[in-house]
């Protein structure tokens, strides 16, 4: 099955700075890598998500790119704002030709800490 | 007009009893999912059900019964609780036919097992 791997576990930056997440993934099927935000005792929200036919997208402060050749994938923030503040976890999924059944996989977790 | 919800948000609960969370969403979802965040924040998916048939089910003990009367509801009934289940349970719904791919989360379930 899928592997998700992020890192780092822990970033601290500070305000207006950027911060970059990177994850990496083992199913070369995987065509879809959605990244959520969740708020301390809140739900997972996503912030962005990016298909495997596109190599970038952005939304204005935030950014993903995708490398399938190294099935790695990274999201960028930048000029980030203590609300910023949250954990951020990447994930993986198949197509629904491919078989998987819509799962996704997530990483493990990075929680940022934006720092006035 | 909250478009995936959870009940209850808090369960304390005994080892050894039997409890049940109830989902529901409003988005004209076709699919729905369980997921279990331990203490470490992992998110692990649990089950999946689409239009009501089970089409993920991960390794989860026996304990654990998810339920769809509907396409708009997904039930969680765990039997026999142990320490180890306490987490945060959340709901979780997406619209697959039509290639959607954008999970909504539920708020989550706290439970916590003594």
């Amino acid at each position: 099955g899928e592997n998700v791997e992020q890192h780092p576990s822990t970033l601290s930056v500070q305000e207006g700075d950027s911060a970059v997440i990177k994850c990496t993934y083992s199913d070369s099927a995987s065509n879809y890598f959605p990244w959520y935000k969740q708020e301390l005792g809140k739900r997972p929200q996503l912030i962005i998500d990016i298909r495997s036919n596109v190599g970038e997208k952005k939304d204005q402060r935030i950014a993903v790119t995708l490398n399938k050749t190294a099935k790695h994938f990274s999201l960028h923030i930048t000029e980030t704002q203590p609300e910023d503040s949250a954990v951020y976890f990447c994930a993986a999924k198949r197509g629904l030709i491919t078989g998987g059944g819509n799962k996704l996989t997530f990483g493990t977790g990075t929680q940022l800490k934006v720092e006035l | 007009d909250t478009a995936v919800s959870q009940t209850p948000k808090y369960l304390v609960t005994q080892m050894g009893n039997d409890k049940s969370i109830k989902c529901e969403q409003n988005l004209g979802h076709d699919t729905m999912y369980w997921y279990k965040q331990d203490s470490k924040k992992f998110l692990k998916i649990m089950f999946s059900y689409n239009n009501k048939e089970l089409i993920i089910n991960e390794t989860v003990p026996n304990r654990f019964s998810p339920k769809s009367p509907d396409k708009a509801h997904l039930n969680l009934h765990i039997n026999s609780l142990e320490l180890g289940d306490s987490a945060v349970y959340f709901c979780a719904s997406s619209q697959v036919g039509g290639g959607g791919h954008e999970q909504y989360f539920g708020p989550g379930t706290r439970l916590t097992v003594t």
